[in-house]
């Protein structure tokens, strides 16, 4: 069964301060994608990005910047000189496709607890 | 572009009544999926609709049901309310096409169920 466990419940930085959030999955297959979102106090789930399990590329986009591990099935996420309007619950989600009859691939994501990062002013 | 919609955005029922939940996929997407989010936790697939049939499910009992529309909105019913189903359920779009793109889900505000 896939698993995705993000160790840190609550993070409080300053503003400008750099911040990274772990995550640690778990799963069997050798094809999976893995994701970030963002879950402001509206509720809304934001799709910050995607990662399939044989590009380990770090990835950079702005402020914003992923390290994928497969050695330690880790996926973690910097935020560089945090801002207000980063505060947010993060997800870290995971996806396997099982294939079904439809044909058409069900990819269900698996989340983490997710990790509240509050900005201090 | 029109993005992902639902409704109601908040709703209030009583153990043991039922409730229907609706959602409007993103424009040029033919794949819902509906998650449940519990106070303080990740959201759980409940379960996916691809060309108004079930396409994959996850671990919720058969009170869980759903419906996919041609038009590829869908709804979430869920009977005999229980209080544990207090929650947030988010509605998440995306596109079938077994291309890397169809992997990204779209999620909706979600609707807010308190069964009190």
């Amino acid at each position: 069964a896939q698993k995705v466990t993000q160790a840190q419940t609550e993070i409080s930085v300053v503003e400008k301060e750099d911040v990274t959030l772990d995550c640690v999955y778990e799963t069997r297959d050798t094809t999976y994608y893995l994701f970030w979102y963002k879950q402001p106090p509206s509720g809304e789930l934001v799709f910050l990005i995607r990662r399939n399990s044989f590009d380990e590329q770090n990835e950079i986009s702005g402020r914003y910047s992923w390290n994928f591990q497969k050695s330690t099935s880790s996926f973690n996420f910097t935020i560089t000189a945090s801002q207000v309007v980063d505060s947010a619950v993060y997800f870290c989600a995971l996806s396997e496709t099982k294939l079904t009859y439809s044909g058409a691939g069900s990819y269900q994501l698996t989340f983490g607890k997710g990790t509240k990062l509050s900005v201090i002013p | 572009e029109t993005g992902v919609t639902q409704s109601p955005t908040h709703l209030i029922k009583t153990r043991g009544q039922q409730v229907t939940l609706r959602c409007s996929s993103q424009s040029g997407h033919n794949t819902v999926s509906w998650y449940q989010q519990a106070l303080g936790q990740g959201p759980q697939f409940i379960f996916q609709y691809y060309r108004e049939e079930e396409n994959g499910r996850g671990n919720f009992p058969p009170r869980f049901s759903g419906l996919q529309f041609p038009n590829y909105s869908s709804e979430l019913n869920v009977n005999a309310l229980e209080l544990d189903d207090s929650a947030l359920y988010l509605c998440a779009s995306s596109l079938s096409l077994r291309t890397e793109s169809s992997y990204e889900q779209y999620f909706g505000p979600g609707t807010r169920l308190t069964v009190t």
